[in-house]
């Protein structure tokens, strides 16, 4: 089992719905939970930490963890064009990230 | 101005070349990451440094060397360049002494092509 795992995608949603992201983890310790966006040739950026059990919102992105399922994700409420890219998801363990293979969102206007 | 700044932006070399990339940053950071990335494979680590004087193999170190000449610099060095090592370089940096230390935060990207 792969320890940080995304489903790849492509996910197309159209312009204004509700994008979905899901990420799964293999070690029940981790404490906590980043989402990365990247754009096609640029380098990864930060957009959602989260470290407890529940929901985290910022702005149109909400994160939301299940710490007993392992498994932590990512909705992107009203989605623009502009929210096309890969989503990275990223898990700690001995002070390292580990980074899930990532999904492809491309929002259809 | 960008916190973290790799050089050079694009390589193109040959097959047996020495090839150095170079990381710096102004975010006064003491950790330091090299990954590369390749279609399908994600983010792979390749070293990693907690301080000048910590380096650390990654999962897929062969082939490459580092050097942390100072706390604001790291580079990644590749002794004799293969085919197989195109890929996007990134560099990343944290901060150990915040709460979210593992918040990682990266420069723009090298796209090395070997020939």
């Amino acid at each position: 089992q792969k320890e940080v795992e995304q489903n790849s995608g492509p996910l197309s949603v159209p312009e204004g719905a509700i994008a979905s992201l899901n990420c799964t983890y293999s070690d029940r310790v981790s404490q906590s939970f980043f989402w990365y966006r990247q754009y096609s040739g640029k380098s990864p950026e930060l957009i959602m930490s989260i470290y407890s059990n529940g929901d985290k919102e910022d702005g149109r992105f909400t994160a939301q963890l299940n710490k007993a399922s392992q498994y932590v994700s990512l909705l992107i409420r009203d989605s623009q064009p502009s929210d096309s890219a890969t989503y990275l998801c990223a898990v700690p363990k001995n002070e390292k990230l580990t980074f899930g293979t990532g999904t492809r969102l491309t929002i259809i206007p | 101005d960008a916190d973290v700044t790799q050089t050079p932006r694009n390589r193109i070399t040959k097959t047996g070349k020495r090839i150095m990339l170079e990381c710096s940053q102004t975010k006064g950071h003491d950790r330091m990451y090299w990954y590369r990335q390749d279609p399908g494979l994600g983010l792979r680590l390749i070293y990693y440094s907690f301080d000048v004087k910590d380096i650390n193999k990654g999962e897929i170190s062969d082939g490459y060397s580092v050097s942390r000449q100072a706390q604001a610099k790291f580079s990644l060095s590749l002794e004799s360049a293969i085919p197989n090592q195109t890929a996007l370089y990134f560099c990343a940096t944290s901060d150990s002494s915040r709460r979210a230390t593992d918040t990682q935060y990266f420069g723009p990207g090298t796209r090395l092509t070997v020939l």
